[in-house]
């Protein structure tokens, strides 16, 4: 059992929605992390959150927003995405950044698929 | 820059034979590597990581992994391949002095076990 739980497992959505991806991690994690993952490929970091600040974005386009509430929890929300953007999308946390030896956790990904 | 080379982007072997996958990374100094195994439609999951303690690194499922400097290389190894063993893995570097939580991937290696 992965202790990063990523919503919804699976989200169709069009060109025209608004639609939210949800993360929750109960580790005490001080750093997470949203990766954009297509098929055969490694993972692409897209963000970094360290202590709910924005740390790190991986020049991703304006139609990704990412949101950390709290330090259990990170939202990617999304707005008029291209069907190149169907992905999986997984959601990581780690120790805090400064005392972290890079080790990641992984939760199980949200697969988007934009039509 | 930090990179990690895969060689070989599928391995195929037998039920009960050696699992070898190659890995080797570029840096100065010795990073912390990590070996992930991604199932279908999973997550990553860490299978093992050198932090610079013992070279030989002995992760989940029986897989091990040796850290060699003098070849900069990283591969993983399982005595006896079993059939659950077949996924994608990706081979991580994280360094010494992380750059704001950044992992660093290899492109992957999916193994394939025949019966």
């Amino acid at each position: 059992d992965t202790e990063v739980t990523q919503t919804p497992k699976h989200l169709v959505m069009g060109m025209t929605n608004k639609k939210s991806l949800k993360c929750e991690q109960h580790m005490g994690h001080r750093a997470m992390y949203w990766y954009k993952q297509k098929a055969k490929k490694p993972p692409e970091l897209m963000f970094v959150y360290s202590y709910e600040k924005l740390s790190i974005n991986e020049s991703v386009p304006s139609r990704f927003s990412p949101e950390c509430p709290n330090s259990s929890l990170l939202n990617l929300h999304l707005h008029a995405l291209q069907p190149e953007d169907s992905a999986l999308y997984l959601c990581a946390s780690s120790q805090e950044i400064a005392r972290n030896t890079g080790e990641l956790f992984f939760g199980e990904g949200s697969r988007l698929t934009v039509l | 820059a930090q990179s990690v080379t895969q060689l070989g982007s599928h391995v195929s072997v037998s039920e009960g034979a050696l699992v070898l996958l190659r890995c080797n990374y570029s840096s100065s100094v010795p990073p912390y590597l990590f070996w992930y195994v991604q199932y279908p439609n999973q997550g990553l999951q860490l299978l093992l990581k050198y932090t610079s303690a013992a070279t030989l690194v002995k992760g989940i499922n029986g897989f091990e992994a040796e850290f060699k400097k003098s070849e900069t290389s990283f591969h993983l190894t399982k005595p006896s391949a079993h059939m659950s063993d077949a996924a994608e893995y990706f081979c991580a570097v994280s360094p010494l002095y992380n750059q704001g939580g950044k992992l660093i991937f290899g492109q992957g290696t999916e193994l394939s076990v025949k019966p």
